[in-house]
């Protein structure tokens, strides 16, 4: 069974700072992973998908990687900022097709102004 | 950019009573998912559907769980008798194809009283 986590819970940094958020899956036959940012009490906002066979993708400050043999992702965001304050979710899919997304329990981002 | 639009926002209902949850998927989409989170946990997988049948459930998704997409843009999760456990944020989620990424609605947010 495919477990996700997230590591840290909770992360608090000055603006301006550059971070990292990592998650890991236990399972390394995945299909692809999406990074997700969700603001309190709203939905889910994609940010990244990186699919089993890349390595990184890149959106703006966000930089996403995939190391699929050793099971881990990270997410970096360059340059942060008070309105990147959120919590940041990795999901990932076993296969294609209508399969399900197993979510690890978030990286809550506070950024200081 | 298209979205997934899920109604109500926020819905409350006494224990026992049914309850009918909608969204509309984005509109060349093929393939349908509804998720919850429970406060302060993570976000889990209910259902998937596709080609007009369900294609995978989870657990949680017992006999007083049901799909349907009643038109050609509607998709909806029934709850039958509600529990005060099944308070949470309930999200649709829609893609392309079993490759793209999802895209998730901004959520219904229901309380059983």
């Amino acid at each position: 069974k495919q477990e996700v986590t997230q590591i840290p819970a909770a992360l608090s940094v000055p603006e301006g700072e550059n971070l990292v958020l990592n998650c890991s899956f236990t399972d390394s036959a995945i299909y692809n992973l999406q990074w997700f940012r969700q603001d309190p009490g709203k939905g889910l906002t994609s940010l990244l998908l990186i699919q089993s066979s890349q390595r990184e993708q890149t959106s703006g400050r966000l930089n996403a990687s995939l190391d699929k043999s050793s099971g881990r992702s990270t997410l970096y965001i360059a340059a942060s900022q008070p309105g990147d304050s959120a919590t940041y979710l990795c999901a990932v899919r076993r296969d294609q097709g209508a399969q399900k997304l197993v979510f690890g329990q978030g990286t809550r981002l506070t950024i200081n102004p | 950019e298209p979205e997934v639009t899920q109604t109500p926002s926020h819905q409350v209902t006494q224990m026992g009573q049914e309850v009918i949850l909608r969204c509309v998927p984005i509109s060349n989409h093929l393939y349908f998912y509804w998720y919850r989170q429970i406060l302060g946990q993570k976000v889990e997988f209910l259902v998937s559907f596709y080609n007009n049948e369900i294609s995978e459930k989870s657990e949680i998704f017992d006999d007083q769980f049901s799909v349907e997409r009643p038109d050609g843009s509607n998709f909806t999760l029934k709850i039958r008798s509600t529990k005060l456990e099944d308070s949470a944020m309930y999200f649709c989620a829609s893609s392309a194809t079993g490759a793209h990424g999802y895209t998730f609605g901004s959520g219904t947010r229901l309380t059983v009283v």
